[in-house]
């Protein structure tokens, strides 16, 4: 019944591998976030899909790349790790792309990198 | 403005009393606010809103209150409970395409 789940919760790995990270909502919004919370807690949107379509792209290395397959998952791949890379990654997802649509967040992933 | 250290802001009350977090925004354009609550090892869950339009939302033992002169947002929090324990935040937003900016956050803790 999670209305916003990602997978894995906990990531640990080296540095220069490439990981991927799942989310996938099942409220039937048509719009899917992806943030990045660093060790301060410090939150910020990296991308935005709106019916697999990239809406927001916040300058995030190109190491970064969110794949939506359909409008219920929206993942994210890392290529070549780095050790900043490490942080809590949080997907959410909302009704439409409108700003007063409510964003439900999923869990988060925590990343480490080694 | 916005603060920059080691440790977030912390707000420690006794349990029963009011809490008010604050947030400073920082775009004059920004025209729809939000409150999250962050616990530990989970995700941000939406409390509350407001559009500019307004100075002041209630909702269940939460209180908004907006102050667009100075960019000042405050949560307050009635008869703050131990489950209240969290990081907050503000969130603000000017356009559309779902951008949330949020703050720092303040860490609220809540003494039995």
């Amino acid at each position: 019944d999670t209305a916003v789940s990602q997978t894995p919760k906990y990531l640990v790995t080296q540095m220069g591998n490439d990981k991927s990270i799942k989310c996938e909502q099942n409220l039937g919004h048509d719009t899917m976030y992806w943030y990045k919370q660093d060790s301060k807690k410090f939150l910020k949107i990296m991308f935005s899909y709106n019916n697999k379509e990239l809406i927001i792209n916040e300058t995030v290395p190109n190491r970064f790349s969110p794949k939506s397959p359909d409008k219920a998952h929206l993942n994210l791949h890392i290529n070549s790790l780095e050790l900043g890379d490490s942080a809590v990654y949080f997907c959410a997802s909302s009704q439409e792309v409108r700003r007063t649509d409510t964003q439900y967040f999923g869990p988060g992933t925590r990343l480490t990198v080694l | 403005g916005e603060s920059v250290g080691l440790h977030l802001p912390t707000l420690s009350v006794q349990e029963g009393d009011n809490s008010i977090i604050n947030c400073a925004y920082s775009n004059s354009a920004s025209d729809y606010f939000i409150w999250y609550k962050q616990e530990s090892g989970k995700g941000p869950q939406f409390i509350i809103d407001i559009r500019s339009n307004m100075d002041k939302r209630q909702g269940q033992r939460v209180t908004v209150l907006l102050n667009k002169t100075v960019k000042h947002l405050s949560l307050q929090i009635a008869a703050t409970q131990p489950g209240d324990s969290a990081v907050y935040f503000c969130a603000e937003t000017y356009n559309q395409g779902g951008k949330l900016i949020f703050g720092q956050g303040t860490e609220l803790s809540v003494k039995p």
